[in-house]
């Protein structure tokens, strides 16, 4: 069974970038899948980041989509969210997780990140 | 970009009772491209029901999902303690990919 792991810092000044990995185990992110961050906020609920494939690259939330970079380390078998320029409301739990059959079968169990003034 | 819209925001039951959860999209959608999840307080999202009406690995039949187009539901047929939780619907399409309802929090009566 595929288990994600979120990391990173939980605190994060407004204006610079918050930056999050997320460790894959029981399965590899080489595979033919695609790969998500979701966040939720109280102010937005559910919101939906971006998306990874090994192959066909990334797919971003438009609204996003200019501060947002998803990448990926197959040696670590982990990905990574970057988000530039952060503001109050980019404070969230942020979720990785593996994308199935037009869903999202396999969550982290998320981190909270608040950005500060 | 597709608008879920979940109904009711609370529901108010008991356990054994059956409880009904609504999602309306704003336009059509194939039934491929939707799903339900469940979040328990403190815990992540947990898939319960995608394509409207296939369940997850290990999700008990006690839940099903239906609907077509515009109009779906989630039905939990005799609620048990654990199923007192929020409820998000999801859609697949569009530019934004996937967008998800606001969420219907099931509570104890």
């Amino acid at each position: 069974q595929v288990q994600l792991q979120e990391s990173g810092p939980g605190l994060v000044k407004s204006s610079e970038t918050l930056s999050l990995t997320c460790a894959v185990s029981g399965g590899s992110i080489t595979n033919d899948n695609w790969w998500s961050w979701v966040r939720q906020s109280p102010g937005k609920g559910l919101e939906w980041i971006g998306e990874i494939h090994p192959i066909r690259g990334t797919n971003y939330n438009p609204s996003l989509k200019s501060r947002v970079t998803i990448s990926q380390d197959k040696s670590k078998n982990q990905f990574s969210l970057k988000l530039d320029s952060v503001t109050a409301a980019d404070t969230a739990v942020y979720y990785c997780t593996k994308n199935a059959a037009w869903c999202l079968d396999y969550w982290g169990r998320g981190t909270l990140v608040t950005v500060s003034s | 970009e597709i608008v879920l819209t979940q109904s009711p925001g609370t529901l108010s039951l008991s356990p054994g009772e059956r409880a009904t959860l609504s999602c309306r999209a704003s336009q059509s959608l194939a039934n491929k491209y939707l799903a339900w999840y469940q979040q328990r307080p403190g815990q992540a999202p947990r898939l319960l029901i995608y394509g409207a009406s296939s369940r997850a690995t290990g999700i008990p039949d006690r839940f099903s999902g239906s609907g077509s187009g515009t109009d779906f539901t989630l039905t939990i047929s005799r609620l048990e303690p654990d199923d007192f939780a929020v409820y998000y619907c999801q859609q697949y399409g569009g530019s934004l990919l996937y967008t998800f309802g606001q969420g219907t929090r099931l509570e104890i009566k």
